[in-house]
């Protein structure tokens, strides 16, 4: 079946520091790939996607590639905010026909100290 | 145009009693899927529904749970005879419906069994 594996956490960096957050996958076919946010006490917003092998999603700064042969999407961004303070989670979607159902990682908490 | 509405967005509910949580997806979305966030971990895929048919409840619990989707009106998911181990948070997201879409999430509702 679909799995999502990420590294441990909890994460703490400085402001203006550099971010990685690793996350490799095991699918059957050929999955889209997510990273959503999580920020306290709310629901998830989407942060970037990639549909296919060497996509990359971006946005606000975050930057993730679609790696098929390490079977990898990793999160990165160059210079963290206090405000990227929250849960990450990475995810798959192998769809079905009109069945996107998501398999998610564990997420992991970044801390961004000022 | 709104996002994805649930509620309540906390519910307490005594050992044996039954749970209804409500989801009203965005305007233009006729795609439901409903994942449970245990404390800890990552969301877990529970069921997914169109209008008024049931798609996917390959991750519904056998026993005590049960979700609809009807005609006019929100998805509810239903937890019949609540345990502790239900204690979690409950998260609904939408979609338009198109392979691969981009499944947007409600703030969840957290249920918490004494």
């Amino acid at each position: 079946g679909n799995s999502v594996t990420q590294m441990e956490g909890p994460v703490t960096l400085s402001e203006e520091a550099f971010l990685t957050i690793n996350c490799t996958y095991t699918a059957t076919g050929y999955p889209s790939l997510f990273w959503y946010v999580q920020y306290p006490g709310e629901g998830l917003q989407l942060l970037l996607k990639a549909t296919k092998a060497d996509d990359k999603g971006s946005n606000k700064g975050f930057e993730a590639t679609y790696r098929k042969e390490t079977t990898s999407f990793h999160l990165e961004k160059g210079s963290v905010q206090v405000s990227d303070s929250a849960v990450y989670f990475c995810a798959l979607s192998d769809a079905t026909g009109a069945n996107s159902k998501l398999t998610f990682g564990k997420g992991i908490t970044l801390s961004v100290r000022p | 145009n709104a996002g994805v509405m649930q509620n309540p967005r906390h519910l307490v509910r005594r050992r044996g009693q039954e749970a209804r949580l409500r989801c009203s997806p965005m305007k233009g979305h006729s795609h439901v899927y409903w994942y449970r966030q245990l404390p800890e971990e990552g969301l877990k895929f529970m069921v997914y529904l169109q209008k008024e048919n049931i798609i996917d409840e390959s991750g519904m619990p056998k026993e005590r749970f049960s979700a609809e989707f009807p005609k006019e009106g929100p998805s509810i998911l239903r937890i019949q005879q609540v345990v502790r181990g239900d204690s979690a948070a409950y998260f609904c997201a939408s979609s338009p419906g198109q392979v691969a879409d981009t499944q947007y999430f409600g703030p969840g509702t957290r249920l918490t069994v004494l």
